[in-house]
């Protein structure tokens, strides 16, 4: 089955600067990766989503990058403002459209 | 549009009872999703359902723990008996086809906790 890694756990960064998490899979045939962040004692939300035919895609300050060779795929904030802070999770959709989501990344925007 | 609902929204159980959870996704959503989240973790699929049939359900601790979707609309999950480790957010969620790459939508979540 899919293995997804999250990097890293957690994460500071002061208001204004860029905040970087990444994951990289295990199932070459998977094909869908959503991000999804998840504030505290909330239900997880879809923020962005890539299909692995798309190499980046951007909405605002949230980029998402896909490199297929090295199955690996990143999650940009830029402009980072303190309603940010919250867990962020990316997920990648493996063989049998089974949903496997990372660990989770804590991020704290410091104003 | 209405969301994903569940309930109850928190339950308290002493461990070896039974509890269950009810989801009714959002209408017209042909595939409907039961996770488990642990504290400080991801969620973990634990059951997928599309319309009445069970898609995926290789992760789903089958000695303790059943879901239905009778009628393929509501969802319920059970866990009988409950253990410690069962402590968790269990969240529903829904997607509008029958395929994985559509959006998730997730429900409030019910905390469980086991004593």
């Amino acid at each position: 089955g899919e293995n997804v890694e999250q990097h890293p756990s957690t994460l500071s960064v002061q208001e204004g600067d860029s905040a970087v998490i990444k994951c990289t899979y295990s199932d070459s045939a998977s094909n869908y990766f959503p991000w999804y962040k998840q504030e505290l004692g909330k239900r997880p939300q879809l923020i962005i989503d890539i299909r692995s035919n798309v190499g980046e895609k951007k909405d605002q300050r949230i980029a998402v990058t896909l490199n297929k060779t090295a199955k690996h795929f990143s999650l940009h904030i830029t402009e980072t403002q303190p309603e940010d802070s919250a867990v962020y999770f990316c997920a990648a959709i493996g063989t049998g459209n089974q949903f496997y989501f990372g660990t989770g990344t804590s991020l704290t925007v410091i104003p | 549009e209405a969301g994903v609902a569940q309930s109850p929204r928190y339950k308290i159980i002493e461990k070896r009872q039974s509890v269950a959870f009810w989801c009714n996704p959002i209408s017209g959503h042909a595939t409907l999703y039961w996770y488990q989240q642990i504290l400080g973790q991801g969620p973990k699929l634990l059951i997928q359902f599309q319309n009445n049939g069970v898609v995926d359900d290789s992760q789903l601790p089958k000695d303790r723990f059943s879901a239905e979707r009778l009628k393929g609309v509501d969802s319920t999950l059970k866990i009988q008996p409950a253990k410690l480790e069962d402590s968790a957010v269990y969240l529903c969620a829904s997607s509008p086809r029958d395929s994985s790459e559509e959006t998730q939508y997730f429900g409030p979540g019910t905390r469980l906790l086991v004593l």
